[in-house]
């Protein structure tokens, strides 16, 4: 069982458009944390949401997390070519970094100039 | 400077051989892990370390053991390796509270032949 479902899976569209990439679960969490990984590189956090409702952005990127803290999305606005990447989105069972992370599978993500 | 440094970026070697990877980072962080990236992108958790607890995923082998010489310090020990141990080995830190946001290593894909 896949707690996390990252949909779509693959997206490829063009340098300018908008796009959202989700994160979903039946589960509920306490946060949610995003990582982006581009090609030969560890993945890096963009962002953690805690709070249900909870709205962040990040220059062109926004993170929403669910109110009954289950899924969250991430939007990208006037996408570029640098924003190409895998997109994860990651929890933990328990607080305090003893369990590490969780993934989900990630969505590919290609802007094509 | 490197955040969390890992060594070597590649490493093929042949089966049955055994094989460690190194990691150390520089961030005082007292949490520390290991993470698989298989040839689908999905990660997953191997193990997590801090100065006083060691936590193993039990889907790992127990051919694969982490030894930390200090708390900077966490390297990863393959026995006898197979050619299902292809992929590409993560190491990361945290502070482990309030959330195991990580800060990942560039990876080192090992290759099996």
């Amino acid at each position: 069982t896949q707690l996390l479902e990252q949909s779509p899976q693959f997206l490829s569209i063009q340098e300018g458009e908008n796009l959202t990439v989700y994160c979903n679960s039946s589960s509920v969490f306490s946060s949610l944390q995003w990582y982006r990984q581009e090609p030969g590189e560890g993945p890096v956090l963009l962002v953690t949401v805690v709070t249900g409702g909870e709205v962040k952005k990040l220059k062109r990127l926004t993170f929403q997390f669910g109110d009954a803290r289950k899924d969250s999305s991430l939007h990208i606005t006037a996408a570029q070519p640098g924003d190409t990447g895998l997109y994860l989105c990651a929890f933990e069972y328990s607080g305090g970094g003893a369990d590490g992370l969780t993934f989900g599978k990630g969505t590919h993500l290609i802007i094509q100039p | 400077d490197t955040a969390v440094s890992q060594t070597p970026k590649y490493l093929v070697t042949q089966m049955g051989n055994d094989k460690s990877i190194k990691c150390e980072q520089n961030l005082g962080h007292d949490t520390m892990y290991w993470y698989k990236q298989d040839s689908k992108k999905f990660l997953k958790i191997m193990f997590s370390y801090n100065n006083k607890e060691l936590i193993i995923n039990e889907t790992v082998p127990n051919r694969f053991s982490p030894k930390s010489p200090d708390k900077a310090h966490l390297n990863l020990h393959i026995n006898s390796l197979e050619l299902g141990d292809s992929a590409v080995y993560f190491c990361a830190s945290s502070t482990g509270w309030p959330s195991a946001e990580a800060f990942f290593g560039q990876g080192t894909r090992l290759t099996v032949v």
